[in-house]
């Protein structure tokens, strides 16, 4: 089966610190999404990407946060400097957009997720 | 895979009942609605979706009802199994342009052996 394959699977990190999770996206996909699930908030949207543009980012703090897809296989969410209200498990998602209409080809797939603990 | 313990609301019920799952979304121009399910571990993962201008869908043991009178979504799962026992989400799309999925904060679906 296609999968969404994200690293680390685990992180942990002293305040301060620059972290950096990657995700690979289905082949073929071409919409990214980063989520980052909390006790407190559930599942949030960072930032989506479509053909490697940033579409939003709105749910995404600027001053520390970064989204970036260098090319069609590789997506990136950079903390700097990271805090410990970050502590979190960060989710990319893919899918295909196929047009303005919704249906199941917009279906996203999720990654395992990597868990970040910021000290 | 990751998840988080979420002080969620929990459906508990026997094997071999049928689960009705629910959820209320506040937004009249969401048009599509996908039903995920999140084992311990994992990731969301994709069960049925329904369209704005339908009512009712059905797949393998699973139903989502639409209300878009009241903004309410259903999923209902028949003969529930113990491999059924995770955290289901329902996520609306809302309204044209923007193609990202808004999540609900989920319930717990416990099934008692």
């Amino acid at each position: 089966d296609a999968r969404v394959t994200q690293t680390p699977r685990h992180k942990v990190t002293e305040m301060g610190q620059e972290v950096t999770m990657r995700c690979q996206p289905i082949l073929g996909h071409n919409t990214v999404f980063w989520y980052r699930q909390t006790m407190m908030q559930g599942l949030e949207l960072l930032a989506y990407f479509r053909n490697r543009a940033p579409l939003d980012d709105s749910g995404m703090p600027k001053d520390r946060f970064s989204a970036e897809m260098p090319d069609a296989t590789l997506a990136t969410l950079k903390i700097q400097p990271s805090e410990p209200r970050d502590s979190a498990v960060y989710f990319c998602a893919s899918g295909l957009f196929v047009s303005r209409v919704a249906s199941g080809a917009n279906v996203l797939t999720f990654g395992a997720g990597s868990r970040l603990t910021v000290l | 895979g990751e998840s988080v313990g979420l002080h969620l609301p929990t459906l508990s019920v026997q094997e071999g009942d049928n689960s009705i799952i629910n959820c209320a979304y506040s937004n009249s121009a969401s048009d599509y609605f996908i039903w995920y399910k999140q084992e311990s571990g994992k990731g969301p993962q994709f069960i049925i979706d329904i369209r704005s201008n339908m009512d009712k869908r059905q797949g393998q043991r699973v139903t989502v009802l639409l209300n878009k009178t009241v903004k309410h979504l259903s999923l209902q799962i028949a003969a529930t199994q113990p491999g059924d026992s995770a955290v289901y989400f329902c996520a609306e799309n809302i309204g044209t342009g923007r193609r990202a999925l808004t999540f609900g904060s989920g319930t717990r679906l416990q099934v008692q052996p």
